[in-house]
């Protein structure tokens, strides 16, 4: 089961800004344990968009930030784009598991 | 260019074995920690297990603990996933990914299919 809560969905017109929650636990975010954000669309390999909270690996685009509050962790998605309709999924370290747990997911769709 | 190739899946019983692996193109596959990731049928990503660089370290999700294995010969560039006594909750995609920056996977593979049925 997923440790991280995120909302099932989002939505917004294009040219819009989004942000997806992702609310932890004192094992895992509040821990101070680094958060990652991944773009997954169907049928395809997910991809890694945030690091450590606030990074973007070369060739992200800055449409995408992220951003961390206590035992939360958000991404926003500046200029909404008919591309970015995915399914986004947070991620950490989970000291209590000794394992990785990932979010609950959050579908974008742009209207 | 990263290159993460899985193969092996299939459908197979209840209780049924299986082994999963992928082929890593690239780069240094022998300095990357890997581990694996299963998505069910419209569910969401799920952590199975991770491997060290050598081999040597390895943890499992509580869900497949004593059930799988994980593995990796760095002469060959491939990481293996035995499955062993699969269940119906198996089912799903499993994909290979390679860890950086931390706790990041940074290159996936595109995913084999494991589907557990009679």
């Amino acid at each position: 089961q997923s440790v991280l809560t995120q909302p099932p969905s989002v939505s917004g017109a294009p040219g819009q800004r989004v942000a997806i929650s992702c609310t932890g636990t004192s094992s895992n975010i509040g821990a101070g344990l680094d958060v990652h954000w991944y773009q997954h669309l169907p049928g395809t390999a997910p991809k890694l968009l945030i690091f450590a909270y606030t990074n973007r690996p070369s060739g992200v685009s800055d449409r995408f930030s992220g951003s961390k509050s206590g035992t939360s962790a958000s991404l926003a998605i500046t200029g909404l784009q008919a591309a970015d309709e995915a399914d986004y999924y947070c991620q950490s370290y989970d000291s209590s598991l000794d394992g990785y747990v990932f979010g609950t997911g959050t579908k974008v769709t742009v209207l | 260019e990263v290159q993460l190739v899985e193969s092996g899946g299939g459908l197979v019983q209840p209780g049924g074995s299986l082994r999963l692996s992928c082929a890593a193109s690239g780069f240094s596959f022998r300095s990357y920690w890997m581990h694996w990731v299963r998505q069910a049928p419209g569910q969401g990503l799920v952590w199975v297990s991770r491997i060290n660089i050598d081999g040597s370290t390895t943890n499992y999700a509580d869900s497949v603990k004593g059930r799988f294995t994980i593995s990796r010969d760095n002469a060959k560039n491939t990481l293996y996933l035995q499955m062993n006594s699969l269940r119906a909750e198996d089912t799903a995609v499993y994909y290979c990914a390679r860890l950086n920056y931390g706790s990041a996977s940074d290159y996936w593979g595109q995913g084999t299919l494991v589907t557990v049925s009679s």
